[in-house]
């Protein structure tokens, strides 16, 4: 039973462009969700992340938004870079146990 | 300041073989962890440590051994490696007893049973 999905498994967007990825999770006892980035032959990298009072935080390009109510988060880079282009993994914790991950989704900004 | 690092990076082993990865950090983090990723799988988490001296099982935790005798070392052990093992393995590490997450992660290392 997977608890964070993301749906998506790759997404293109134009350089300079919004991207947007989605995650959804199913635990209601998750009260913080992470992003890492990773790019190939390299360990994931932390990228933002946001604590269940929260509905949003932002740090530069990355915004990530929670809606509680729908169990959904989903982060912005604005505006995309090449540079962006790489797998993103959407994480949750209940703040007793491990993080839980999603399966990836693989950005790619393209020029 | 090497953070989380992964010996050895690449290996092959033959069915039925053993061998033991080794996660070492040099942050005085208290929790490490092994994951493995696989395609369309995502990170899946197969053991974890909350400190010196103790380990947990996490997701996936069949046909693999964990040990934490120090505080900076986290080893996995594949005692008679499967092909269904082939994947890529990740060490992360990270502070405190409040987890509000980031994780450090290794560079990972490439398994590959035949």
């Amino acid at each position: 039973d997977q608890q964070v999905k993301q749906n998506s498994p790759s997404l293109s967007v134009q350089e300079g462009r919004i991207s947007i990825l989605n995650c959804d999770y199913t635990n209601s006892m998750f009260d913080y969700f992470l992003w890492y980035k990773k790019y190939p032959a390299e360990g994931p990298t932390f990228l933002i992340s946001i604590s269940s009072i929260k509905d949003k935080n932002e740090d530069g390009r990355f915004t990530v938004f929670l809606n509680k109510s729908a169990k959904h988060l989903s982060l912005h880079i604005v505006p995309s870079q090449p540079g962006d282009s790489a797998v993103y993994f959407c994480a949750a914790s209940d703040r007793n146990t491990p993080l839980v991950f999603g399966k990836g989704t693989r950005l790619s900004v393209i020029a | 300041n090497a953070g989380v690092t992964q010996t050895p990076k690449f290996r092959v082993l033959k069915t039925g073989q053993s061998m033991t990865l080794l996660c070492a950090q040099d942050m005085n983090h208290e929790y490490m962890y092994w994951y493995r990723q696989d395609p369309g799988m995502g990170l899946r988490l197969i053991h974890y440590s909350v400190g010196e001296g103790t380990t947990a099982k996490g997701e996936v935790p069949d046909g693999y051994n964990v040990s934490r005798l120090k505080k900076q070392n986290f080893l996995l052990g594949l005692e008679s490696a499967a092909p269904s093992q082939t994947s890529v393995y990740f060490c992360a590490s990270r502070f405190g007893l409040v987890n509000t997450g980031e994780l450090f992660f290794g560079e990972g290392s490439r398994l590959t049973v035949l």
